[in-house]
C-alpha cells in the first residue's frame, strides 16, 4: 500500500494569516501517462462527513473558496489556506487514488485558531 | 440534489456479522464507481473498499480482505457492505462515498462489542 504522511499533526494560525499543510507519499502518485497526480484534500469539520477540497492535486472542487490550494507533484504536496478564516477550523486529510487496490489517507492535521 | 445514506450499523458481538446498505439518489449511481469509508472514535479516515460502477471490480484493504464483501445493486440504486468475523477494532462510523469523493453520506456507527 502507498502510505501517506502528513505534517504537521497539528497546526494553529492566526486569523487572516497562511495555513500550510504537507503530504508526503511513500511512492509517486504521479502518473505518467496523462501528467497527473492522483491526490486529494478533504476538509472535516466535527460531526461531519469529509468534504472534497482538492483533486488532481491542484484542481479546486466547486463551490471551494479560492483561498485554498493545492500544489506539488510526484510524492510532496502542500495544502495551503490563505487569510484563514473561523470557519476553516477542522481537520484536513490527503488521499491518494493512485493505486486502485487502495485510496490510502494521510493520518490527519488538525487546524486550530492562534 | 446528490443524497448517500447508510443504514444497518448497531452492536454487534466479536465473530459476528453485519450488513450496511447505502442508498442514493439525485445521480446516475451506475455511473459512479463507489466506497466505504470508515473513521474510529477520535481517530483519522480509514478506506475499506471500492466497486466499480456495474459491480465487476471490487477492492479491500488489507485489514478487512477476506472477512467484508461489497456488492451493489444499480436497478436500486444501492451500495452493501457485508462484514462478517466482526472484531472490535471494526468499530468506526462507516461512510458511503463514491470513490472520487465528492459525494459522502453522513455515516453509520458499527460497535463491536461483548
Amino acid at each position: 500500500d502507498i502510505v501517506m504522511t502528513q505534517s504537521p499533526d497539528f497546526l494553529a494560525v492566526s486569523l487572516g494569516e497562511r495555513a500550510t499543510i504537507n503530504c508526503k507519499s511513500s511512492q509517486s502518485v504521479l502518473y505518467s501517462s496523462n501528467n497527473k497526480n492522483y491526490l486529494a484534500w478533504y476538509q472535516q469539520k466535527p460531526g461531519q462527513p469529509p468534504k472534497l477540497l482538492i483533486y488532481w492535486a491542484s484542481t479546486r472542487e466547486s463551490g471551494v473558496p479560492d483561498r485554498f490550494s493545492g500544489s506539488g507533484s510526484g510524492t510532496d504536496f502542500t495544502l495551503t489556506i490563505n487569510s484563514l478564516q473561523a470557519e476553516d477550523v477542522a481537520v484536513y486529510y490527503c488521499q491518494q487514488y493512485y493505486s486502485t487496490l487502495s485510496y490510502t489517507f494521510g493520518q490527519g492535521t488538525k487546524l486550530e485558531i492562534k | 440534489e446528490v443524497q448517500l445514506v447508510e443504514s444497518g450499523g448497531g452492536l454487534v458481538q466479536p465473530g459476528g456479522s453485519l450488513r450496511l446498505s447505502c442508498a442514493a439518489s439525485g445521480f446516475t449511481f451506475s455511473n459512479h464507481a463507489m466506497s466505504w469509508v470508515r473513521q474510529a472514535p477520535g481517530k483519522g479516515l480509514d478506506w475499506v473498499s471500492g466497486i466499480g460502477g456495474s459491480g465487476d471490480n471490487t477492492y479491500y484493504a488489507d485489514s478487512v480482505k477476506g472477512r467484508f464483501t461489497i456488492s451493489r445493486d444499480n436497478s436500486k440504486n444501492m451500495q452493501y457492505l457485508q462484514m462478517n468475523s466482526l472484531r472490535a477494532e471494526d468499530t468506526a462510523v462507516y461512510y458511503c462515498a463514491t470513490r472520487d469523493g465528492s459525494y459522502w453520506g453522513q455515516g453509520t456507527l458499527v460497535t463491536v462489542s461483548s
